[in-house]
């Protein structure tokens, strides 16, 4: 069974710092990776997907890499500011036997303060 | 629609109660799922459907717990007889391509949040 953890579960920075939250996984057998962002009250929003052949992605101070093979995956958030607080989730695309499912992590709180 | 839309957004249920979550997925997604997230927790999958078929319903908690789908667009999560252990964030998500192996990316709605007195 596919189990996602995420590491620190809570992080507080101060505004400038850039920081790296961790993601491991135990089955690498997966099809992608995605970070999620979740504001209090708020759904999911996706940040980055990186696909099981791909090493890594990056959209603006954002970069993610995915080590298949040992089964961890890192979110870099450069020069981090109060608006990035929020709840940061790791899921991975498992294979299942009817059709696949996405497997997330309890997530990292982040508070960047200003 | 431009996103996936759930109703209602907050709900609040005597322990017994039935109730109906409402799921309206992206116009044009084929596959739709449910999560369930208990506070300070991640999303745990409950259950899945292609079009109508529901594939894999092995996440529902227990047989309170119903979905359907019958025309392959609008979902409804039914609980019956609530308990106080069914409070929790309900969330729906669709893709287009989920089936595709690499592709298929899950675009989530805002959730039901649910509170069992």
């Amino acid at each position: 069974k596919q189990e996602v953890t995420q590491i620190p579960a809570a992080l507080s920075v101060p505004e400038g710092e850039n920081l790296v939250l961790n993601c491991s996984f135990t089955d690498s057998a997966i099809y992608n990776l995605q970070w999620f962002r979740q504001d209090p009250g708020k759904g999911l929003t996706s940040l980055l997907l990186i696909q099981s052949s791909q090493r890594e992605q990056t959209s603006g101070r954002l970069n993610a890499s995915l080590d298949k093979s040992s089964g961890r995956s890192t979110l870099y958030i450069a020069a981090s500011q109060p608006g990035d607080s929020a709840t940061y989730l790791c899921a991975v695309k498992a294979r299942s036997r009817y059709g696949n499912k996405l497997v997330f992590g309890a997530g990292t709180i982040l508070r960047v303060k200003s | 629609g431009a996103g996936v839309s759930q109703s209602p957004r907050y709900k609040v249920a005597k322990r017994g109660q039935d109730v109906a979550l409402r799921c309206d997925p992206i116009s044009g997604h084929v596959s739709l799922f449910w999560y369930q997230q208990a506070l300070g927790q991640g999303p745990e999958f409950l259950t899945y459907f292609q079009n109508e078929a529901q594939l894999d319903k092995s996440g529902l908690p227990s047989d309170r717990f119903f979905a359907e789908r019958p025309e392959g667009s609008v979902s409804t999560l039914k609980i019956q007889r609530t308990q106080q252990e069914d409070s929790a964030v309900y969330l729906c998500a669709s893709s287009s391509a989920w089936t595709s192996g690499d592709t298929g990316e899950l675009f989530f709605g805002e959730g039901s949040r649910l509170t069992v007195l």
